[in-house]
């Protein structure tokens, strides 16, 4: 069965410093990582889509993909308090498949 | 903007009821889900819908069945429910593109006594 892993945390950041979250898969045919937030009582909203090896940057976030070392990562930079959130990694097989497997969360908490 | 409806924020049933969790969206999405969330568990994908009268197990189907009549609608049956199954369940639904958004419901918390 693939699995995602991510170190469930908690990880406390503080305000203005660079957040980083990771998250492995065991798959090597995965195509597409995801990166969802999660804020406490709410449902999970997409925030980044990386499909490529290398970087993808988007405003105060960038998402890495390193698929020969099977890892994607999220940095978040100059955090915030409204980045406390819990961060759910998600991997999809192929283009054609639409079920997405997520893994378990990193919960980050911004420290004013 | 999508809206992803559950019928249910809140749910109290008995072990052995007939448990009803329904999911209407309104952005014509090919493709719905149902996930169950838990403490140190993450998402766990129940069963998903491609199309009407079409579904797929996912990791976690035993205990659960779906139905999916109309396209906009996709409903999550507990036949008989059981302590293990209180959950925080999330329907989503997304299009047919390549992108992987899906787009979530509100979640129905369900306790079973």
């Amino acid at each position: 069965q693939k699995e995602v892993e991510q170190n469930s945390g908690p990880l406390s950041v503080p305000e203005g410093a660079i957040a980083s979250l990771n998250c492995t898969y065991s798959d090597r045919v995965s195509q597409s990582f995801f990166w969802y937030r999660q804020y406490s009582g709410k449902s999970p909203e997409l925030i980044m889509s990386i499909y490529s090896n290398g970087d993808k940057e988007d405003g105060r976030f960038t998402a890495q993909l390193n698929k020969a070392s099977q890892y994607v990562s999220l940095l978040i930079r100059d955090s915030q308090p409204s980045d406390s959130a819990t961060y759910l990694c998600a991997e999809r097989s192929n283009f054609g498949n639409e079920k997405l497997t997520f893994g378990t969360g990193t919960r980050l908490t911004i420290i004013p | 903007d999508v809206k992803v409806t559950q019928s249910s924020r809140y749910l109290v049933k008995r072990t052995g009821e007939k448990v009803f969790l329904e999911c209407v969206q309104d952005m014509d999405h090919e493709n719905m889900f149902w996930y169950r969330q838990d403490p140190g568990l993450g998402l766990r994908l129940i069963y998903f819908s491609y199309d009407v009268k079409m579904k797929e197990k996912g990791d976690i189907p035993e205990g659960y069945s779906v139905s999916r009549e109309k396209k906009e609608r996709f409903s999550l049956i507990l036949e008989s429910a059981s302590t293990n199954q209180t959950s925080m369940y999330l329907c989503a639904s997304k299009g047919g593109d390549y992108t992987g958004e899906l787009f979530f419901g509100e979640g129905s918390r369900l306790t079973v006594l």
